[in-house]
């Protein structure tokens, strides 16, 4: 079954601790993105990476920390110094052997600070 | 900054009606893309025009862009109730891979 997967669907983080979002795909895309979503305000980017071991800030990357280690997997850590990080949170793939691709979203991730 | 920014509008229509949103943005393109968001879903692709098109069709959907004043329009025909969601433009710049949403538009079709 292809596609991308996120995990998990909820999470409920305590304030002060650090929480890290799955993101996994086996579409053999080279590009990956992690988006916030908050309600009347869209699709902020967070981090995006094009290749293994290289990835770039988005808009809104403070608070925020991923790692791209194997081409499936783009893990986006939220950390203590986010302020605000109840969010929805999507994951993306595209595969730019050219530029005009598609983006594949995962399911998303609710996170939720208790 | 920011690039596809929709009109911030939430639609309501009957089915049957066409429904018409917009997106602008701000610097030069490789190409512009139209989602579509179920509530509480990830988003599905809807629609691809590259920069040197002005008009692309695919079964209801009619895109349109215009690169000299940086706007493109998203026209459902005929709509369904099914069509029901959030609809966001993204888009391409060029030399880079960063792929940018707007706001999105709510669109509701009452049967």
């Amino acid at each position: 079954d292809g596609g991308i997967t996120q995990s998990p669907k909820y999470l409920f983080r305590k304030e002060g601790q650090n929480v890290t979002l799955s993101c996994e795909q086996n579409l053999n895309h080279d590009a990956m993105y992690w988006y916030r979503q908050d309600p009347g305000q869209g699709l902020r980017l967070i981090y995006y990476s094009q290749i293994v071991n290289d990835f770039q800030k988005g808009d809104i990357a403070e608070g925020y920390s991923v790692s791209r280690e194997k081409k499936e997997s783009f893990p986006l850590t939220v950390t203590s110094a986010q302020k605000n990080p109840t969010a929805f949170y999507l994951c993306a793939t595209r595969t730019p052997l050219t530029e005009n691709t598609e983006a594949f979203f995962g399911q998303g991730t609710r996170l939720t600070v208790v | 900054s920011q690039q596809g920014e929709e009109d911030p509008q939430a639609l309501s229509i009957q089915e049957g009606e066409n429904a018409t949103m917009n997106c602008s943005y701000k610097t030069s393109i490789n190409n512009l893309q139209w989602y579509r968001q179920n509530s509480g879903r990830g988003l599905v692709h809807l629609i691809l025009i590259r920069s040197n098109e002005r008009e692309k069709h695919s079964g209801r959907l009619r895109v349109t862009l215009d690169t000299s004043k940086k706007s493109s329009s998203l026209l459902i025909t005929a709509s369904r109730a099914a069509d029901t969601a959030s609809y966001f433009c993204a888009t391409v710049r060029y030399g880079n891979n960063r792929l940018a949403f707007g706001k999105g538009n709510q669109v509701v079709v009452i049967p």
